[in-house]
């Protein structure tokens, strides 16, 4: 099956630098990648996706890049906020065929410094 | 538009003990997935039905944990007898239809299970 790991599992960042977080995949069928927020007591929340047969897409202040030969994909976040701090996980899917299981990494827990 | 609806928050059981947790998807999704998170780990996938028919159900512990989705729109997960391992925060997501169309999958609050 697809094995997802993802890294830093912490990260500390000033307010207004940039946050970074890398996952890698197994599974070359995988063509899906949602990036989700987790804030403490409340359900994942989908803040971006990528298919892959798009290299990078941005939102705002938020960009999703993916290598498919080297499988991985990374987050970035630029201009941080205090609001931004949260748990956030990648996850691999191989869509198209019904059984759409979403495969998660590990999460990175991201603190933005005021 | 409503979110995807779980209830209880919270749930503490005795070990051997049953529970059973609610989902209500959002309104129109065909797709209903549980998906089980222990403390510091991602979501991982027990189940997933498209309308009221099993999809994927290979991660599910069937010796102890069953599913419906008898008319396609809310479901129940049921442990019986519960674990101590079982203790966990369980998430319901809906996605639109599950096919190419749409893969987003939107998540609930979740249940916070503890087993003692």
């Amino acid at each position: 099956g697809e094995n997802v790991e993802q890294h830093p599992s912490t990260l500390s960042v000033q307010e207004g630098d940039s946050a970074v977080i890398k996952c890698t995949y197994s599974d070359s069928a995988s063509n899906y990648f949602p990036w989700y927020k987790q804030e403490l007591g409340k359900g994942p929340q989908l803040i971006i996706d990528i298919r892959s047969n798009v290299g990078e897409k941005k939102d705002q202040r938020i960009a999703v890049t993916l290598n498919k030969t080297a499988k991985h994909f990374s987050l970035h976040i630029t201009e941080t906020q205090p609001e931004d701090s949260a748990v956030y996980f990648c996850a691999a899917s191989v869509m198209g065929t019904g059984a759409n299981n979403l495969f998660f990494g590990t999460g990175t827990r991201l603190t933005v410094i005021p | 538009e409503a979110g995807v609806a779980q209830s209880p928050r919270y749930k503490i059981i005795e070990k051997r003990q049953s529970v059973a947790f609610w989902c209500n998807p959002i309104s129109g999704h065909a797709t209903l997935y549980w998906y089980q998170q222990i403390l510091g780990q991602g979501p991982k996938l027990l189940i997933q039905f498209q309308n009221n028919g099993v999809v994927d159900d290979s991660q599910l512990p069937k010796d102890r944990f069953s599913a419906e989705r008898l008319k396609g729109v809310d479901s129940t997960l049921k442990i019986q007898p519960a674990k101590l391992e079982d203790s966990a925060v369980y998430l319901c997501a809906s996605s639109l239809d599950g096919l190419a169309s749409s893969y987003e999958q939107y998540f609930g609050p979740g249940t916070r299970l503890t087993v003692t």
